[in-house]
């Protein structure tokens, strides 16, 4: 069955550092989504790109946070600097058309130190 | 924004029962989804279930976008079936379309 694929798994970085995260849809999946979830919550969404087209980034923390998604493809989610309250579950997911479900990556769970 | 509710926030089985889980929402829909979160914080697609009625082996999905609620039901729980459930929902006719989870429903089986 095909899957979302996330890397890193884990990450550990210092207040200030950069981080970034990198999300590989599945194949032919136009709708790509970062969202963020702090432990004991659901899920919230970051960012939406339909193709390499950033549809929704409402609730994304513009100051430090960036995303790309440069071919359409696969895309990166960067924080720079990072602070305390990052630390969360970042997870990707991709879908196919309208009216069909999501599947969400393993996520990257970050710590900030 | 829309307003996912789920019910109850927390329940403790014990192997073998079944039991209901619910999902209320504010705004029509033309999209929503039943996940089961593992302990390792992978979510797995359970249900897209915009309407109507699903079975998947011990576990189905109802839901009635009329009235705004689906239900999730587990049959003959297994420990395997702990970690948290989530409803999640996308609103019909915006330009938004991501999906909206609600707070979810911790669940532990007990052996």
């Amino acid at each position: 069955e095909a899957e979302v694929a996330q890397s890193p798994r884990y990450k550990i970085t210092e207040k200030s550092q950069a981080v970034a995260f990198w999300c590989d849809p599945i194949s032919g999946h136009a709708t790509l989504y970062w969202y963020r979830q702090i432990l004991g919550q659901g899920p919230e969404l970051l960012v939406q790109f339909q193709d390499e087209s950033v549809v929704d980034d409402s609730q994304l923390p513009k100051d430090r946070f960036s995303a790309e998604r440069l071919k359409g493809v696969d895309s990166t989610l960067k924080i720079q600097p990072a602070e305390l309250g990052d630390s969360a579950m970042y997870l990707c997911a991709s879908s196919f058309i309208e009216k069909t479900g999501y599947t969400f990556g393993s996520g990257t769970r970050l710590t900030v130190v | 924004g829309i307003q996912v509710e789920q019910s109850p926030p927390d329940l403790i089985l014990q192997e073998g029962a079944n039991s209901t889980l619910r999902c209320n929402f504010s705004d029509s829909v033309n999209n929503l989804q039943w996940f089961h979160q593992n302990p390792w914080g992978q979510l797995i697609n359970l249900f897209y279930i915009p309407s109507g009625t699903k079975q998947n082996g011990r576990l189905s999905a109802t839901t009635v976008a009329t009235e705004r609620y689906s239900l999730l039901y587990i049959s003959s729980s297994q420990t395997t079936d702990s970690g948290v459930y989530f409803c999640a929902v996308e609103l019909e006719d915006t330009g938004r379309r991501a999906l909206t989870f609600g707070s979810g429903t911790r669940l532990q089986v007990q052996p």
